[in-house]
Order: structure tokens, then sequence, then C-alpha cells
């Protein structure tokens, strides 16, 4: 069963306006990560935060995660049209399974 | 490096009928993953692979079969495919060199898969 899920499940914005796409989960986990998705396309990572890292930067990028309330956010800064995509969090259980659990995603519509 | 690669890229088939989706990866990566992508429903694992000779069930194994039998081809079979399984299928691929394998995974490209 999906253990993460993304709000909003759709976002629209303009070229150069941040975007910020939430995720909530439902046990402990090691790590929280995010991927991207171009339409018709395999997914490709962006960036992982463990579970003791409260924020992270990449790029355009910043990821926070908020354990207590099993949370976490992708914030996009200067949205450019290339950023269109779905966006999907996974998560690392901390329980030993070895495998990732995905979300639904959100797609994400940058409009020039 | 091509990376992670899937064989075919689209298929047709008509209910009862067999066929074998080919996964590649030239990373030398230990694990392996398949999953399947349907509308609004996200990614859900089908089964996954730690190792050469080595296969264990995910979320949705009903219906399916695999084998690892080289280090890095990981094939999933449909024994008698039925409507159900129409879906885009994403094969995966991750390395035990970060600590704990599934903190990078790297997709191919997709197999999509029409069951009439």
């Amino acid at each position: 069963s999906q253990q993460g899920e993304e709000d909003p499940q759709a976002l629209s914005i303009q070229e150069g306006e941040n975007a910020t796409m939430n995720c909530s989960y439902k046990t402990s986990i090691n790590n929280l990560q995010w991927y991207r998705q171009n339409s018709g396309r395999g997914l490709v990572h962006l960036i992982l935060i463990r579970s003791n890292e409260r924020e992270k930067h990449s790029g355009r990028l910043r990821v926070t995660l908020d354990t207590s309330k099993k949370s976490s956010s992708l914030l996009i800064t200067a949205s450019r049209a290339a950023d269109t995509a779905s966006y999907f969090c996974a998560t690392d259980p901390s329980s030993g399974y070895s495998t990732l659990t995905f979300g639904k995603g959100t797609m994400l519509l940058v409009s020039p | 490096n091509a990376g992670v690669t899937q064989t075919p890229k689209f298929r047709v088939l008509k209910t009862g009928q067999s066929m074998t989706l080919l996964c590649a990866q030239d990373m030398n990566h230990e694990y392996m993953y398949w999953y399947r992508q349907d509308p609004g429903m996200g990614l859900r694992l089908i089964h996954y692979s730690v190792g050469e000779g080595t296969t264990a069930k995910g979320e949705v194994p009903d219906g399916y079969n695999v084998s690892r039998l080289k280090k890095q081809n990981f094939l999933l079979g449909l024994e008698s495919a039925a409507p159900s399984q129409t879906s885009v299928y994403f094969c995966a691929s991750s390395s035990l060199r970060t600590g704990r394998p599934q903190e990078t995974q790297y997709f191919g490209p997709g197999t999509r898969l029409l069951v009439l």
C-alpha cells in the first residue's frame, strides 16, 4: 500500500514562480526521496533527505523533513517551463523492508 | 553508459497470451526492481531482486514471474495476460555502494503494455 501521499495532486504556476509540493507518510523512515518524471519517461532521482536531517538544498530545490509530523515538502524556486513534470516522494521505511514506497505524485505545470 | 534499458518499448497482447519484458543495466548494480504504474496509483512494486539468482515478491506480485539469471538482467514474465495487467512497467536498479540499496534508484524508460 502507498505510504507517501503527495499534495496537491496537480499544481499550475507561471514561470519564475515558486512551486511547493508536500508529502505525508505513515511509518518511521530511514530517508525520504523525491523523484521527477517527465511525460512518457522513467523517474529520475532528485534529492534524498535522511531522517536525522531537517532541510536540504540542491540547486533550485529545497527539501524539508518533519519526522514528528511525518511530512516533507519540496520547493522548486524560480520555476521554468522545463520543470513541468510529475513529482513523487518515496520513503525508505525503517522497519527493515528493503524497498521504497512511492506516493501517487504531484503533476506540476509551469506555463511560460 | 546506457544505464537501465527496457525491451520492448510497447506491446499489445491478447488476453491469455504470454510475454517477457527484459530489463538490462550496465552499472553493475546488485538490486533490481519491477514496478507498474497506473493512472492515479503511483508506482507499485511487483518483484525485486537483491542479487543474481534471488528474487522476492513486492506489493502486487500476482500474475507475474521474474528471473535474475545474470546480474545485469532482470526478466518479468506474464504467463497468461489479463486486461488488468494493462499498465506501464518500469524497471529500476540500485547499488549497495551507498550503504542502503534503496537510497537512489535508477529507472528505465518504461514498457507500455496493452492487454486486449
